[in-house]
């Protein structure tokens, strides 16, 4: 059972345009949401958080949108780099004692020059 | 970056043959987590430790099995290896549960079971 889904699978954004993933969660229960962000033949690393009290995050380019009612949040990215050409996850877990993730699918997002 | 480091970073080996991956940390954390990557199916728990001797299982736990003898040692098993245990496999930490705390993985392993 997917949990987390998230869309677009593969996304083509132009240098300096605005990439856009958005992920859907179905437990209620999730109350960390992150994103993470993957370079081929690395492992995942945490690029931003956000938790259900805030509807909207920024850490320079990048920002969550949060809607709770609509169990939806989503990722952009503005002024897209190449650099920035990589997988993202998005992520879901419920404060406790494991801290365990649910991911989403995965988007492959490329950035062209 | 967090100090992971898992091995062997790639293995090829047969079918029904039992398969150890080694995930080992610098950075004390307690928790520690085992997760395959497959295409279509993004990251998904197999196991985790919350301590040492302490685990349990996640969403995909079948065929494998887990050992903590050591806060800084998490090793993987699959007692005989099927070519649906082919994939590439990361280990993460986690300082502390509850509160988001992020988990930090390592480079992988990408096993090939012909």
């Amino acid at each position: 059972q997917q949990q987390v889904k998230q869309s677009p699978q593969s996304l083509i954004v132009q240098k300096g345009g605005i990439s856009i993933i958005n992920c859907a969660y179905e437990n209620t229960a999730f109350d960390y949401f992150p994103w993470y962000q993957q370079f081929p033949g690395k492992g995942p690393a945490l690029l931003i958080a956000i938790r259900p009290d805030v509807s909207e995050k920024k850490e320079g380019r990048f920002t969550i949108s949060f809607n709770k009612s609509a169990k939806q949040f989503s990722l952009h990215i503005m002024d897209s780099q190449p650099g920035d050409s990589a997988t993202y996850f998005c992520a879901a877990s419920t404060r406790g004692a494991t801290n365990k993730l649910i991911f989403g699918t995965g988007t492959l997002l490329a950035v062209q020059p | 970056d967090a100090g992971i480091t898992q091995s062997p970073r790639h293995k090829v080996t047969e079918t029904g043959t039992p398969v150890t991956l080694r995930c080992h940390q610098t950075e004390n954390h307690r928790y520690m987590y085992w997760y395959r990557q497959d295409p279509g199916h993004g990251l998904r728990l197999i196991h985790y430790s919350y301590g040492v001797k302490d685990t349990d299982k996640g969403e995909v736990s079948d065929g494998y099995s887990v050992s903590r003898s050591k806060t800084e040692d998490f090793l993987l098993t699959l007692e005989s290896a099927t070519s649906s245990q082919t994939s590439v496999y990361f280990c993460a930490i986690s300082a502390v549960a509850g509160d988001g705390q992020p988990q930090h993985f390592g480079d992988g392993t990408r096993l090939s079971i012909l």
